[in-house]
């Protein structure tokens, strides 16, 4: 079973401009999640779709982050425009639709390193 | 509002040694999964082993072992026979928000293996 794609893998941008990543999760996995992890940090969730639908946003930057799950498969995370702070490896998960009383395992890419100069 | 917390930052073994990673929790929740995630260099995020919190007994998964107190809120990650592909840095995580399944992250523990 393929895992969980994201590219590019490095980025190195510098301030003010837009980056774009890329995640293809696993098949038949309704639930996506975008995390960013800074150095030093666990990774921190900034948005989870189910198919193609927005579960919770609620941190994410949404003055200069976008993203999108069009087609309940693949989805991009969009920076515009990128500050130093932005810096960090940005991590896409997957997982089943939850059932009650269950949990998901969630499945992680190999994350997209960012350096914003 | 739920909280993880590592204490400490990094970790050091001796090959075949044993090592145990410390973790802390807050939850409002009445039953809820605990784990722990490993990181590598490659920054693929893996799952070690989880805990249920409404099984007394502790989870095992090979030379991995969880010591879960559930009262004092404590979970803490046992390595036996520390091999040098241990070597990474490792998330205790919690999930929360009920049936949106998310996760939040520990600050991590980086474990260096020593031959």
């Amino acid at each position: 079973e393929a895992g969980v794609a994201q590219s590019p893998r490095y980025k190195i941008i510098e301030k003010r401009q837009s980056v774009a990543f890329w995640c293809n999760p696993i098949s038949g996995h309704a639930t996506l999640y975008w995390y960013q992890q800074i150095l030093g940090q666990g990774p921190k969730l900034l948005i989870q779709f189910q198919n193609n639908g927005v579960v919770d946003d609620s941190q994410l930057p949404k003055d200069r982050f976008s993203a999108e799950r069009l087609k309940g498969v693949d989805s991009t995370l969009k920076i515009q425009p990128a500050k130093l702070e932005d810096s960090a490896v940005y991590l896409c998960a997957s997982s089943l639709r939850r059932l009650a009383g269950a949990y998901n395992e969630q499945f992680f890419g190999p994350g997209t390193r960012l350096t914003v100069l | 509002a739920q909280t993880v917390t590592q204490s400490q930052p990094e970790m050091s073994v001796q090959e075949a040694e044993t090592v145990t990673l410390s973790c802390t929790y807050d939850t409002s929740e009445s039953d809820y999964y605990l784990f722990w995630y490993k990181q590598p260099p490659s920054r693929q995020m893996i799952l070690v082993i989880r805990q249920e919190a409404y099984k007394q007994q502790n989870a095992t998964e090979n030379r991995f072992s969880v010591n879960f107190q559930k009262a004092a809120k404590s979970f803490s990650l046992k390595i036996s026979d520390s091999q040098l592909g241990d070597a990474a840095m490792y998330f205790c995580a919690l999930p929360y928000g009920g049936a949106t399944n998310k996760l939040i992250f520990g600050t991590g523990t980086l474990l260096a293996v020593q031959p």
